[in-house]
């Protein structure tokens, strides 16, 4: 079964730090763009980074740029959001999704809530 | 890039059919066949409906359909039913991926 599966979201100060994980089974995770998109409590979905095939490319999304940063471990078919200086408008569940084709995100994890609170 | 612009609510009965528009610009809608649409239940994650503007994924319904004119994309559902009631949101892919704001379906 084609799976992603999101942890390490929880309660964080602001100006904390926390790193996601999104552990892809099912398929061949080093073949495929992967994304990071969040959707804040009863707010829209808003596309967060996203990493190409082997790492060597990322974007953000200018509301992250210089404090979230993208990586991957194709040997352990992991996906990972180092988030740093959080923010109480950084709260939202977190989703990791595949880019199966051009700009769209055919699988999706179940997301993984952050809360960004003192 | 800014959000791209949708209907805040929609609604049908069933068997009817519905569009939802998402208005995006020249530099994104209107310049890339690269426009998605998702459907999220309440408290799922999204499911990938319609891709590069009307292309479904395998196991979508062919009742959901997707076009294009100009900077605006349109999704259709046909036959509505009751399990369509959810949030629909676009996106549009240019150098990174911007997201509608959403459109909440109801089916009366």
């Amino acid at each position: 079964e084609v799976q992603l599966v999101e942890s390490g979201g929880g309660l964080v100060q602001p100006g904390g730090s926390l790193r996601l994980s999104c552990a892809a089974s099912g398929f061949t995770f080093s073949r495929y763009w992967m994304h990071w998109v969040r959707q804040a409590p009863g707010k829209g979905l808003v596309w967060v980074s996203r990493i190409n095939f082997d790492g060597s490319s990322t974007s953000y999304a200018d509301s992250v740029k210089g404090r979230f940063t993208i990586s991957r471990d194709n040997a352990k078919n992991t996906l990972y959001l180092q988030m740093n200086s959080l923010r109480a408008e950084d709260t939202a569940v977190y989703y990791c999704a595949r880019g199966g084709y051009p700009g769209a995100f055919d699988i999706w994890g179940q997301g993984t809530m952050v809360t960004v609170s003192s | 890039q800014s959000a791209l612009t949708q209907p805040a609510s929609v609604s049908g009965s069933p068997g009817q059919s519905i569009t939802i528009s998402c208005t995006g610009t020249s530099s994104d809608v209107g310049g890339y066949n690269y426009v998605s649409w998702y459907q999220q239940h309440p408290g799922k994650a999204p499911k990938l409906m319609i891709y590069e503007v009307s292309n479904r994924p395998s196991g979508v319904s062919n009742r959901f359909s997707g076009s294009k004119s100009g900077n605006t994309a349109s999704l259709t559902i046909s036959g509505l039913q009751a399990e369509d009631e959810a949030d629909y949101y676009c996106s549009s892919y240019t150098s990174n991926v911007v997201f509608g704001g959403g459109t909440k379906l109801t089916v009366l």
